[in-house]
């Protein structure tokens, strides 16, 4: 079974500033795909940025960017220019490649706290 | 279209009673999924959908809980004989593969707030 740790159960910043989220987890699998979700207060989770573990390259979104370091399982989120709309909560999630069948296995979350 | 979308949004019931949540999909998205978020947790996967069938299951889902998609659209989930530990989130997300069949995101619903007294 995989597993997905976030070891930072908040963060804050100030605005403006950067921010990284960590994020580490376990797998018995080669190929699958890593995710940080976004849960704003009282709304919908979405998709800040994905990356697939087959690709070296890591992934970036405008001021979203990841370092993922496939041999020590790690995976975290770089936030660079903090705002103010960035504060939420922060999954960071393992998916298998076959399809999805086994949904995403999320870690427990990052508070995020932007500091104006 | 415009995302997935849950009903009701909130839920309070009694111990002992049954519940139905809604859950309609992104109308082009063939897989579907029910997870439940506790307080200060990540969303736990309860169970998928491809189109109609239900192909997985996580052991989270007692007998007591039983989740249908009928005709591949919408899909249900029921909970009876509610218990305390069943007060959650209950979130719903679609997905449909990319060119290529890669994995695509998953596409979260707002949730359904359960509460049991």
């Amino acid at each position: 079974a995989q597993t997905v740790t976030q070891s930072q159960p908040e963060m804050s910043v100030q605005e403006a500033e950067t921010v990284t989220l960590s994020c580490t987890y376990d797998t018995s699998e080669s190929d699958y795909y890593l995710f940080w979700y976004k849960q704003p207060p009282s709304r919908q989770m979405i998709l800040v940025i994905r990356q697939e573990a087959y690709k070296q390259q890591n992934a970036t979104e405008n001021r979203f960017s990841v370092n993922f370091q496939k041999a020590a399982k790690s995976f975290s989120l770089k936030i660079s220019d903090s705002q103010l709309g960035d504060a939420a909560m922060y999954f960071c999630a393992w998916g298998d490649s076959g399809g999805g069948a086994d949904g995403l296995t999320f870690g427990k979350g990052t508070h995020l706290i932007i500091q104006p | 279209d415009t995302g997935v979308s849950q009903n009701p949004r909130h839920k309070i019931t009694k111990r002992g009673q049954n519940v139905t949540f809604r859950c309609d999909p992104i109308s082009e998205h063939n897989r579907l999924y029910w997870y439940r978020q506790t307080l200060g947790q990540g969303p736990e996967f309860l169970t998928y959908f491809q189109n109609e069938a239900q192909l997985e299951k996580s052991r989270l889902l007692s007998d007591r809980f039983s989740a249908e998609r009928p005709k591949g659209s919408f899909s249900t989930l029921e909970i009876q004989r509610t218990e305390q530990g069943d007060s959650a989130m209950y979130l719903c997300a679609s997905s449909t593969p990319l060119a290529g069949g890669e994995v695509n995101e998953q596409f979260f619903g707002p949730g359904t707030r359960l509460t049991v007294l």
